[in-house]
């Protein structure tokens, strides 16, 4: 089946540094992959869809200067939370559209972020 | 914005039970979705519906695609302790692919 990893699986780092977390498709390949934040105890949210080869489209209220996406090849799409704060601390989830398949998103494990 | 409203928000029952949660709409979906996530990790497809009307069961787990397009169910029959997690319901209105998240059913199951 369609299994799609992250990486790191948890980070913790210091307020004001930079944290990169990736998003792989592993056996197949994903035009749109989507990220999603989820604050303990709540629903995901939709921060931004990233197509592979063309500009993220964030959703409104999300800082595209502060969550930079990038999504080079058709089975990574990188999420960089830039200079990160307190309350950018959250559970971060990726998923992927299978090129040509039907609507079914395939989701990550996700990654824990803490910011110190 | 869209917004999906999920009910119950929790739900504590015995082992055996069955179970019953839905979502409302405000507009039309194209297709309906549950999924559940267990702590620590990321959401697992239970169950799509594709068509008003549709009827779709999965083992244990029966949902529906209401006829009006802006509502679904999920049903558990007959629960076991594994069944603890959260539920959430998701829409897609469009082609786009985006997902609409409910705000989740919280289901803990006592031996």
């Amino acid at each position: 089946g369609a299994v799609v990893s992250q990486h790191p699986s948890r980070v913790i780092c210091k307020s004001g540094t930079s944290v990169k977390i990736e998003c792989r498709s592993l056996d197949f390949q994903a035009t749109t992959m989507f990220w999603y934040r989820q604050f303990p105890k709540q629903s995901l949210m939709l921060m931004a869809t990233s197509n592979e080869g063309s500009k993220a489209t964030y959703e409104q209220g999300v800082e595209k200067d502060k969550f930079l996406i990038n999504h080079a090849s058709l089975t990574l799409s990188t999420l960089t939370v830039t200079s990160a704060h307190p309350e950018d601390s959250s559970f971060y989830i990726c998923s992927a559209v299978a090129t040509g398949d039907s609507y079914e998103q395939y989701f990550g494990p996700g990654t824990r972020l803490t910011v110190t | 914005g869209q917004q999906l409203n999920q009910s119950p928000q929790s739900m504590f029952i015995q082992e055996g039970e069955d179970v019953s949660m839905n979502c409302t709409s405000s507009s039309i979906f194209n297709t309906w979705l549950w999924y559940k996530q267990d702590p620590g990790e990321g959401p697992v497809l239970l169950i799509a519906l594709y068509k008003a009307g549709e009827l779709t069961s999965n083992g244990r787990l029966t949902a529906q695609f209401g006829i009006t397009r802006k509502d679904s169910f999920l049903n558990i029959s007959a629960s076991i302790p594994s069944d603890v997690g959260i539920y959430f319901c998701a829409g897609q209105a469009d082609s786009s692919y985006k997902l609409i998240f409910g705000s989740g059913t919280r289901l803990l199951v006592r031996p």
